[in-house]
């Protein structure tokens, strides 16, 4: 699977768009972009998952770049409770179901 | 419950002492992951089960780490002879059993080896 690079930290206003970018430049043609993030104390939970296209869902939105060597994880209106660590992970179609996760970026989301 | 339970939530051992760490899935799923968590890091996968079948331990550390899954629903992590260095959040995980399907993770078993 390809490798990925994160911000190890980055801040954000309650109530403002948090953009959370993430590089894999060596990704191939059937490797997924997924995102999980884990909340102090607890265990990781899933976000949102792409191939190509652009997708929404009601936590996130993902933009992948048309090359696809990076992506951008978008949570809409940031509040309080999404302060967590966010992982970006590149997962190959029909591949291992073990998650290979980096060490993510921290994102805290301020008052 | 509707998701994935872990027992006991929190467990001191001396070091050389054997642990047990439980974890329940959720009903039904067929895919079962235990991680690693050490502090500050990111979970490293440790071992994976298809039903009763453990299909991928390529990450146990070591032989001291042990998982089963009898029946294929409840599993058990046992670390024999204990080592500081097993000091970490272990984390289980299922799922319905597709390499795409959402993996669902419960709270984790902190382990404190002194």
């Amino acid at each position: 699977d390809a490798k990925t690079t994160q911000p190890p930290s980055m801040d954000c206003a309650e109530g403002r768009a948090a953009n959370l970018p993430c590089n894999h430049s060596t990704i191939s043609g059937n490797e997924y972009v997924y995102w999980y993030r884990q909340i102090h104390s607890q265990g990781p939970q899933y976000i949102i998952h792409g191939l190509k296209n652009n997708e929404t869902n009601e936590m996130a939105s993902l933009i992948i770049t048309e090359d696809r060597k990076s992506s951008t994880l978008i949570l809409p209106h940031a509040t309080l409770r999404d302060t967590a660590v966010y992982y970006c992970i590149v997962r190959s179609q029909g591949g291992s179901e073990k998650l290979v996760f980096g060490k993510g970026t921290k994102l805290t989301v301020n008052p | 419950g509707a998701g994935v339970s872990q027992s006991p939530r929190y467990k001191v051992a001396k070091r050389g002492q054997d642990v047990a760490l439980r974890c329940d899935p959720i009903s039904g799923h067929v895919s079962l992951f235990w991680y690693q968590q050490a502090l500050g890091q990111g979970p490293e996968f440790l071992t994976y089960f298809q039903n009763e079948a453990q299909l991928d331990k390529s990450g146990l550390p070591s032989d001291r780490f042990f998982a089963e899954r009898p029946e294929g629903s409840v599993s058990t992590l046992k670390i024999q002879r204990t080592q500081q260095e097993d000091s970490a959040v272990y984390l289980c995980a299922s799922s319905l059993g597709f390499w795409d399907n959402e993996q669902f993770f419960g709270p984790g078993t902190r382990l404190t080896v002194l």
